[in-house]
């Protein structure tokens, strides 16, 4: 089943601890993407990767770091999580093409103590 | 920057039609997108829009005017599981993957 998957799809943690959520697809896409939702503020982009090496900043890249080692994986770290990084989060990936069509995970909640 | 508009709240009847609006400011435009979220599950693709006109999809349609920077989303013969939150998303310039999402309408369908 073609697929995008996150782990864990919940997390409890404390300030400053550091983490990583990790995100895989199946489906060989070049691009994938980190967002996170909030209420009242829908959707917003973290960071973005277009291939293997390459990840550009989103919209509200603070705090976070990614990597993209492996086409498949896009793992999002804290290094030092803060109460203000509690939130939804998303992995998606995307073939490419012109409509950007977005294959979300099933979501992380986080909440960060 | 790039900013997208639209209602935080709709609510119609079963069987009736309802128009989710969406404006957008962007500096460079490549289409407008649509997704769904149902409560508690992840967002997924329903249309998208490069050029004027209406896209039709089941009882799903997507309008997009570019000269208004304006679009919608219309719904038909709704049901309880249309019953969901609506966002509207655009490309932002500054990269081919990043993208922009409005705030949200939540889609309240009632009996």
């Amino acid at each position: 089943e073609a697929q995008v998957t996150q782990n864990p799809r919940y997390l409890i943690t404390v300030t400053g601890k550091k983490l990583t959520v990790t995100c895989s697809q199946n489906m060989n896409h070049e691009y994938m993407s980190w967002y996170r939702q909030d209420p009242g503020l829908g959707l917003r982009q973290i960071y973005y990767s277009m291939n293997v090496e390459v990840t550009d900043k989103g919209d509200v890249p603070e705090g976070y770091k990614v990597s993209r080692k492996e086409k498949r994986n896009f793992p999002l770290i804290l290094e030092s999580p803060s109460p203000n990084q509690t939130s939804l989060y998303f992995c998606a990936s995307n073939p490419g093409g012109s409509g950007n069509e977005q294959f979300f995970g099933p979501g992380t909640r986080l909440t960060v103590l | 920057g790039q900013s997208l508009e639209q209602p935080s709240e709709v609510t119609a009847v079963e069987g009736a039609i309802v128009q989710i609006n969406c404006t957008y400011q962007t500096s460079g435009f490549y289409g407008l997108s649509w997704y769904q979220q149902h409560d508690g599950g992840a967002p997924t693709f329903l249309s998208y829009n490069a050029l004027d006109g209406l896209e039709e999809t089941g009882r799903f349609s997507s309008f997009l005017s570019r000269s208004d920077s304006y679009g919608y989303l219309l719904l038909q013969e709704l049901q309880m599981k249309d019953s969901a939150s609506y966002f509207c998303a655009v490309r932002d310039p500054g990269g081919y993957n990043k993208l922009i999402f409005g705030a949200g309408t939540r889609l309240a369908v009632h009996p």
